[in-house]
Order: C-alpha cells, then structure tokens, then sequence
C-alpha cells in the first residue's frame, strides 16, 4: 500500500467551528507533513512530525493545532480560521526526513466562510 | 525562498519529448535536484532526483550540467496525463531538510 490516504475531500467551516483534518498512512514511514496550497501557488509547509515528534512548525497561526497520535496518523485541528485561511491543505509522508522521496494526498479542500 | 528558476509555462505535442529547463546557479555541493509534478486535482508526486550524473527512470530522464546550475527534465514521449505543473527543486538530504516547492512550469500536452 503507497498510499496517503486524506478525510474529508471537502470541508466547509464558519469562523467559530472547530474541525479536524486527518492523514493516514500505512506504509511504516516514519516522517509526516502538512502543507498549505492556495489556489495557483505551489505548497508551502506547514509542519513536520519526525517519529511522532514535532520536528518542525514553519510559523504557523496557533488556530491550526497539529497532532500525531500514532506512527500511521496525523491530525490537523482547525479553530477560529479566517476566510484567508481557505485553501487545499496537503499531508505527506516519508521514510525519514531525509528521504528521497515525499508521498502525497489528495488533499482537503478547506473553505472557511 | 526558492532556489530554483523554471520558465512559468511551456506547450508540447503529444507523443513529442518535453523539455523542461531549470536554472539552479547557486546549488550547493550537497545539494540534489529533484523534480515533482502536480497533476490538477491531486497531490504532488515524486518523479526524479539526481546529484551530478544524468539520472532515468521509467517516467523521466534528468539531466545535469557539468557545472550543476542548471538541468532538463525529460519527458521522452508526452501524453495528454503528462498535463501538470512541474516543479524543480534544490535540496540538500540532512536531518532537518524541508522541500520548498518553487512556482514551477505549468505544461501543457496538446493533442
């Protein structure tokens, strides 16, 4: 299995929800990620987990809380988000933080009204 | 910030090899070049990487300049699923290491 698997495709949230993405994996990869796409710009990172550790959190807003609660699964926590905050939010995996290559969901596609 | 420089946009007959150009002028000695592509709807996928030797596999050939600041991606037979955004990027493999994924080139295959 070389899949990255994200729920859900689609979401739509006001400002004062609070929801989660989540990421799951079952490759053993060790490395997991979450990227931010807004429309016609390439993905920017977000965070990184290595071995279930928070390896690297890129500045993000405190209105997105991420979580690793075990090697196969990633969460992002979504509360308060802006309308700017619209955008597909991408999760990946990895052997390690060093590995070649980086695996890819389809991605959630985040609406905040 | 990117380090890599890649032409926005580029068209390529079906069937007909793609080219895709990338200038990277100031890749460091323990610096990789990778390439990932975008198909519209879908999450970016792995295609290629190399150091300084020309690198193929069964969906690219890469090729590398001598001195390393520059290098072709090479699509050998496009096909109307090769239409995606290509990105070029520069990176080094240590324990900390980020992909930052540049603005890349949008090719379009035409039929």
């Amino acid at each position: 299995d070389t899949e990255v698997t994200q729920t859900p495709k689609h979401l739509v949230m006001g400002m004062t929800n609070k929801k989660s993405l989540k990421c799951e994996q079952h490759m053993g990869h060790r490395a997991m990620y979450w990227y931010k796409q807004k429309a016609k710009k390439p993905p920017e990172l977000m965070f990184v987990y290595s071995y279930e550790k928070l390896s690297i959190n890129e500045s993000v807003p405190s209105r997105f809380s991420p979580e690793c609660p075990n090697s196969s699964l990633l969460n992002l926590h979504l509360h308060a988000l802006q309308p700017e905050d619209s955008a597909l939010y991408l999760c990946a995996s990895s052997q390690g933080t060093g590995a070649w290559e980086q695996f890819f969901g389809p991605g959630t596609r985040l609406t905040v009204l | 910030d990117a380090k890599t420089t890649q032409p926005p946009s580029m068209d390529c007959a079906e069937g007909r090899a793609a080219n895709l150009p990338c200038n990277h002028s100031t890749i460091s000695g323990n610096e990789y070049v990778y390439w990932y592509r975008q198909i519209h709807s879908q999450g970016p996928q792995y295609i290629i990487h190399g150091l300084k030797n020309n690198e193929t596999n069964e969906m690219a050939s890469l090729i590398i300049t001598e001195d390393r600041k520059s290098s072709t991606l090479i699509l050998p037979h496009a096909t109307l699923r090769d239409t995606a955004v290509y990105y070029c990027i520069v990176r080094a493999v240590n324990r900390d290491d980020k992909i930052i994924f540049g603005k890349g080139t949008r090719l379009h295959i035409l039929p």
